[in-house]
C-alpha cells in the first residue's frame, strides 16, 4: 500500500544552523511533491513545489531535493532562525487525480 | 483576498447533533478540498471538488458525512449523527491549477 513516512520525533537544533526533515514515500509515483509549513492551531501554508524532472529546487533559505530512485525529498533550511520553528508537511501528487497526501510532517524546533 | 474562509472557529456539541462547516473558497479558484486532521491519523483527504461537481469523496468516512458545493464561493461538510470520534481539526482548502492548495484556519470540532 502507499506510504509517506516523515520523522515523527521532533527535529531540535540551534539558531544560524542548516536544519534537513526527510520524506520517504513507497508505492507512490508522484508528478510532483510539495512541502508545506504548519504553526498551531493555523492551516498549512504552501512553501514549495518540484517536479519528479527536478533535482533540486530553492527558494530564499530553504532547498528541497527529490530523488525519484530512492524515493526521498529533503527539505533544508539553512542558517534557521526561531521563526522556523513549526511542523513541516511533505505531500505526494496522486498520479493523475489532482489531489495530494500528506505526510504526518516534522515538528521543527530552532532555539535561540 | 481574504484567503479561505471557514465557519465556524471552534464547534462543541453533543453526540447525536448535525454538524454543518462551512467553507468559502478564495475567488477564482476552482478546486475545493475538504480535510481532517487528528494526531493519530494526520491530515487526511475527505472529499474533492472541481467546478463544484465532486470528484473523489474515497475518503468520507461513512454515510453520516456528507458534502456539498452548490456554487463556486460556498461548499458545506455536514456530519449527521455527530459521534465522538469525528473530534477532529477539519480544514478546507481551495487551488486554481490544482497543485499548490490555500487552506482556511480549520474547524476544531469537539464531539462529546
Amino acid at each position: 500500500s502507499q506510504k509517506i513516512e516523515q520523522n515523527s520525533e521532533a527535529l531540535n537544533i540551534q539558531e544560524g544552523k542548516t536544519a534537513t526533515l526527510t520524506c520517504n514515500y513507497t508505492n507512490y509515483s508522484p508528478a510532483y511533491l510539495q512541502w508545506y509549513r504548519q504553526d498551531p492551531g493555523r492551516g498549512p501554508v504552501f512553501l514549495l513545489l518540484i517536479r519528479e524532472n527536478e533535482k533540486e529546487k530553492r527558494k530564499e533559505r530553504l532547498k528541497v531535493t527529490f530523488d525519484t530512485t530512492l524515493k526521498q525529498s529533503l527539505f533544508h533550511i539553512t542558517a534557521s532562525q526561531p521563526a522556523d520553528s513549526a511542523t513541516y508537511l511533505c505531500a505526494l501528487e496522486n498520479s493523475g487525480y489532482s489531489t495530494l497526501t500528506f505526510g504526518k510532517g516534522t515538528m521543527l524546533l530552532v532555539s535561540p | 483576498d481574504a484567503g479561505v474562509i471557514q465557519s465556524p472557529r471552534h464547534e462543541v456539541t453533543e453526540m447525536g447533533q448535525e454538524v454543518t462547516l462551512r467553507c468559502k473558497p478564495i475567488s477564482g479558484h476552482n478546486s475545493l478540498f475538504w480535510y481532517r486532521q487528528t494526531m493519530m491519523r494526520g491530515l487526511e483527504l475527505l472529499i474533492y471538488f472541481n467546478n463544484n461537481v465532486p470528484i473523489d469523496d474515497s475518503g468520507m468516512p461513512e454515510d453520516r458525512f456528507s458534502a456539498k458545493m452548490p456554487n463556486a464561493s460556498f461548499s458545506t461538510l455536514k456530519i449527521q449523527p455527530s459521534e465522538p470520534r469525528d473530534s477532529a481539526v477539519y480544514f478546507c482548502a481551495s487551488s486554481e491549477v490544482q497543485e499548490t492548495q490555500y487552506f482556511g484556519p480549520g474547524t476544531r470540532l469537539l464531539v462529546l
